[in-house]
């Protein structure tokens, strides 16, 4: 099936530092999604990236969409406790996941 | 909120049992999945359906079925639970114009003992 990997697996970060999780697909993407789940909870959408190229903000959140649609990252800036989770990219027509990045942030 | 469900929510069972877990959403999505998801890993496509009588494979469906007889139904049968089975069950839908936002159930916790 389709090869969606993200990096890093694990990143343990102290609050208020920053955090980035990187998506590379294989193949070409007709858009990205990103996702978070938070410990014992199941994947909440956060938004969809299109064009290539494309950056949006949601707060203190950046998202990014590769120039050849083939990679994305999620920026996350000062972290805080409640980002704590694990974030997804998805993408491609039958759905896949990427492998996840669990965030942990410590107090 | 999201209104797609998922029974059980937990489930213990012996080897060899034949198992059924069941979901429904009411929104009407075209397109539905479901998924394999041990703690804090990542998410196994098992199987997906574009639409009523579809149903194709993903990478981690050789042992369970789906079927897709009604838009709002999408069961997920093991015909034999095995202890390797013993995991998180995750169903999605989406509205299946285009690559459209996915929402999940709250999932199955199925142990096989």
């Amino acid at each position: 099936g389709q090869q969606v990997m993200q990096i890093p697996q694990y990143q343990h970060v102290q609050e208020g530092e920053d955090f980035t999780t990187y998506c590379n697909s294989s193949t070409t993407l007709s858009n990205i999604q990103w996702y978070k789940q938070r410990p014992g909870g199941h994947p909440v959408f956060l938004i969809q990236l299109v064009k290539s190229g494309e950056v949006k903000k949601q707060k203190r959140l950046t998202f990014q969409f590769g120039e050849a649609k083939k990679n994305s990252s999620l920026h996350i800036t000062a972290t805080q406790t409640t980002d704590v989770g694990t974030y997804f990219c998805a993408g491609g027509n039958q759905f896949y996941f990427g492998t996840g990045t669990s965030l942990t942030v410590i107090p | 909120e999201a209104d797609i469900y998922q029974t059980p929510r937990y489930l213990v069972i012996g080897t060899g049992k034949k198992i059924t877990l069941e979901c429904s959403q009411t929104m009407g999505h075209d397109k539905m999945y479901w998924y394999q998801q041990d703690p804090g890993m990542e998410l196994h496509l098992i199987h997906y359906s574009y639409g009523v009588n579809s149903t194709e494979k993903g990478d981690l469906s050789s042992e369970s079925t789906v079927s897709r007889i009604r838009t709002e139904h999408f069961p997920l049968t093991l015909e034999s639970a095995r202890p390797s089975h013993t995991s998180q069950y995750l169903c999605a839908s989406s509205l299946g114009q285009g690559d459209t936002e996915a929402f999940f159930g709250q999932g199955t916790r199925l142990t096989v003992v």
